[in-house]
């Protein structure tokens, strides 16, 4: 099933942070982040797995509450470059169809100067 | 080499041809996919190739022909396709064993598809 990500969009002025929220009503073994910039493939920036492990970016934090299905992308102090659509990605174990990552309608994020 | 090239980057094609997409990765990555994404929409997964066999068929028409002739090559062929199915075409690909939900995707940068 696919996670519902909010909100559907957010404008910030350079600086300003921002949050952006992931949820599954099913279990989850792993919660993906995706930027993508307009006619660009999508950039891996973080993975958060069951059981506390992060993998990403150092400059990204981000969070997954197990119990809730819920991850949020934390951006704090927002450049122009974080400008793009984020799209979470989830997979509810690992092999065969399990495995496979099923995304968000994504979250278009406008970095303003 | 830790990218993922598709050929072409964009294609035009009428409803009565035949054309591939091309994708190749030299990471070692033993899981290859094909995703199709429209304006403004998430990336939806078509097939997923898993140590150079076929895995998963998202229920894709028969007008789109995936092959995977070796671990490092990845070719998605098209025939009599309609106008609805232009889109950006996305390869990725991951390591083997757990696979994306462990390890995530490398993005191709996409073949973006016009069908007249």
């Amino acid at each position: 099933q696919q996670p519902v990500q909010s909100p559907q969009a957010v404008i910030l002025r350079e600086g300003e942070d921002a949050v952006i929220n992931c949820s599954s009503s099913k279990a989850l073994y792993s919660v993906h982040w995706y930027r993508q910039k307009h006619g660009e493939a999508p950039v891996f920036l973080m993975i958060l797995l069951k059981g506390g492990e992060q993998k990403g970016h150092e400059k990204i934090s981000a969070s997954f509450n197990e119990k809730k299905q819920q991850s949020s992308l934390y951006l704090t102090a927002s450049q122009l470059s974080y400008s793009g659509t984020y799209f979470c990605g989830t997979a509810k174990g690992y092999g065969g169809s399990q495995g496979n990552l099923i995304f968000g309608k994504g979250t278009k994020l406008s970095v303003k100067p | 080499d830790t990218e993922v090239t598709q050929t072409p980057k964009h294609l035009v094609m009428g409803m009565t041809n035949k054309k591939s997409l091309k994708c190749e990765q030299h990471m070692g990555h033993r899981a290859m996919y094909w995703y199709k994404q429209k304006a403004k929409k998430p990336p939806e997964l078509m097939f997923v190739y898993s140590y150079e066999k076929l895995s998963i068929n998202e229920s894709v028409p028969s007008r789109f022909s995936p092959e995977c002739p070796n671990s490092s090559l990845l070719n998605l062929h098209l025939h009599a396709l309609q106008p609805e199915d232009s889109a950006l075409y996305l390869c990725a690909s991951s390591q083997g064993g757990r696979g994306p939900s462990f390890y995530g995707y490398t993005f191709g940068s996409g073949t973006r598809l016009t069908v007249v």
